[in-house]
């Protein structure tokens, strides 16, 4: 079955304490993306990659980094999270131009 | 940076009623892109519409873009209990980034 995986699905952890957020994808995709869902904001991207070893910011990249060794993971690292980086988190991927597919979501509490 | 705007923020109809939600933005686009997300779920495609089209149908859906407007509106007809979620337009131009809009959250009463 075609998707994209997130782990883990909810997170409750504490300032400053570093965490990974995986994200993997069956589908062969070049492009992968990380967002964050907050109330009233819509989606906002964080980073994206266009292709292995190929990674860029996107509108909110402060606080996170990403990397893309292998086609299928791109895995969201938070080195010293912080309470405002509390949120819903998606991965996403697609084709080039084409409608992308996300995962399930990961729930992020900082405290 | 919001591209999308949608509106209305919410909408409540009954069983059978049709829904209309729309969307603006601001800039030249390659394509916008509709989603839907049950709560606390993924976003699920529901339809794209490249720039040199004005319509497009999917089952009970029908987009229309206005690319003069700079807008674009959902139609859901004979809407269903099922189709209480949340949706979101989403407008991609060059180098595949999508910018969403803040989305329409979707109520129908049985």
């Amino acid at each position: 079955e075609a998707q994209v995986t997130q782990n883990p699905r909810y997170l409750i952890t504490v300032t400053g304490k570093k965490l990974t957020v995986t994200c993997s994808q069956n589908m062969n995709h070049e492009y992968m993306s990380w967002y964050r869902q907050d109330p009233g904001l819509g989606l906002r991207q964080i980073y994206y990659s266009m292709n292995v070893e190929v990674t860029d910011k996107g509108d909110v990249p402060e606080g996170y980094k990403v990397s893309r060794k292998e086609k299928r993971n791109f895995p969201l690292i938070l080195e010293s999270p912080s309470p405002n980086q509390t949120s819903l988190y998606f991965c996403a991927s697609s084709f080039p131009g084409q409608p992308q597919h996300f995962g399930d979501g990961t729930r992020l509490s900082i405290l | 940076s919001q591209q999308g705007e949608e509106d209305p923020q919410a909408l409540s109809i009954q069983e059978g009623e049709n829904a209309t939600m729309n969307c603006s933005y601001k800039t030249s686009i390659n394509n916008l892109q509709w989603y839907r997300q049950n709560s606390g779920r993924g976003l699920v495609h529901l339809i794209l519409i490249r720039s040199n089209e004005r319509e497009k149908h999917s089952g009970r859906l029908r987009v229309t873009l206005d690319t003069s407007k700079k807008s674009s509106s959902l139609l859901i007809t004979a809407s269903r209990a099922a189709d209480t979620a949340s949706y979101f337009c989403a407008t991609q131009g060059e180098g595949n980034k999508l910018v969403f809009g803040a989305g329409t959250i979707l109520r129908v009463k049985s």
